[in-house]
């Protein structure tokens, strides 16, 4: 049965903290990987990844893939309040038509 | 460019009443989806589309239908609603060639069914 886990559920942590949140696979005919941002409404994307080991950036964000392991990891670093939200991780697999959602982290950043 | 657009943003329903949720994109986009969100469950695809005119089910398609009449607009219906349809509900829309990837979401709509 194909999967997507993310950990951990929820996560607190201070302003300036530096924090990983994880996504691990298990999906048939893996085609990539995305991350996504949700605030109080709709995701927002942030990265696809279909490669391993190539880090994409974007600010204080980066995401890289392990196509051997089967995971992805997505980093914040020097967190602020407004980086509080759910992080969304989604597989695309080759031959389906819709993307397969893992349960989401709630990041909360308190001052 | 409004984007996805979703209608209405709120609405509370009886058990045994119908509505239909309407989607409104325009990126010209192929494919359509219609999502749930539930605490703990993240987004599970209830349908979705590949273009004009088709559709098909996705994981959780019982007590839904919907239709794609036109390129632009997803609209999702329930028939007779019940409480376990209390919900979140997210529409999408993606480009040609589902290997882009990337979904556009619309902000969604709170439905309550008592």
């Amino acid at each position: 049965e194909d999967k997507v886990v993310q950990s951990p559920l929820s996560l607190v942590v201070h302003e300036g903290d530096t924090v990983t949140l994880n996504c691990s696979y298990e999906v048939t005919n893996f085609r990539s990987l995305l991350w996504y941002k949700q605030e109080k409404k709709a995701p927002t994307f942030l990265f696809m990844l279909t490669s391993s080991g190539i880090e994409k950036k974007s600010g204080r964000l980066s995401s890289i893939l392990d196509k051997k392991e089967l995971f992805s990891i997505l980093n914040i670093t020097a967190t602020q309040t407004g980086d509080s939200a759910i992080y969304l991780c989604a597989v695309d697999q080759t031959g389906a038509n819709n993307l397969f959602f893992g349960t989401g982290t709630r990041l909360t950043v308190i001052p | 460019n409004a984007g996805v657009t979703q209608t209405p943003k709120f609405r509370v329903l009886k058990t045994g009443q119908s509505m239909t949720l309407l989607c409104a994109q325009d990126m010209n986009h192929e494919y359509m989806y219609w999502y749930r969100q539930d605490p703990g469950m993240g987004l599970r695809l209830i349908h979705y589309s590949v273009g004009e005119g088709t559709t098909a089910k996705g994981e959780v398609p019982d007590g839904y239908n919907v239709s794609r009449l036109k390129k632009q607009n997803f609209l999702l219906g329930l028939e007779s609603a019940a409480p376990s349809q209390t919900s979140v509900y997210f529409c999408a829309s993606g480009g040609i060639g589902h290997g882009d990837g990337e979904q556009y979401f619309g902000p969604g709509t709170r439905l309550t069914v008592t």
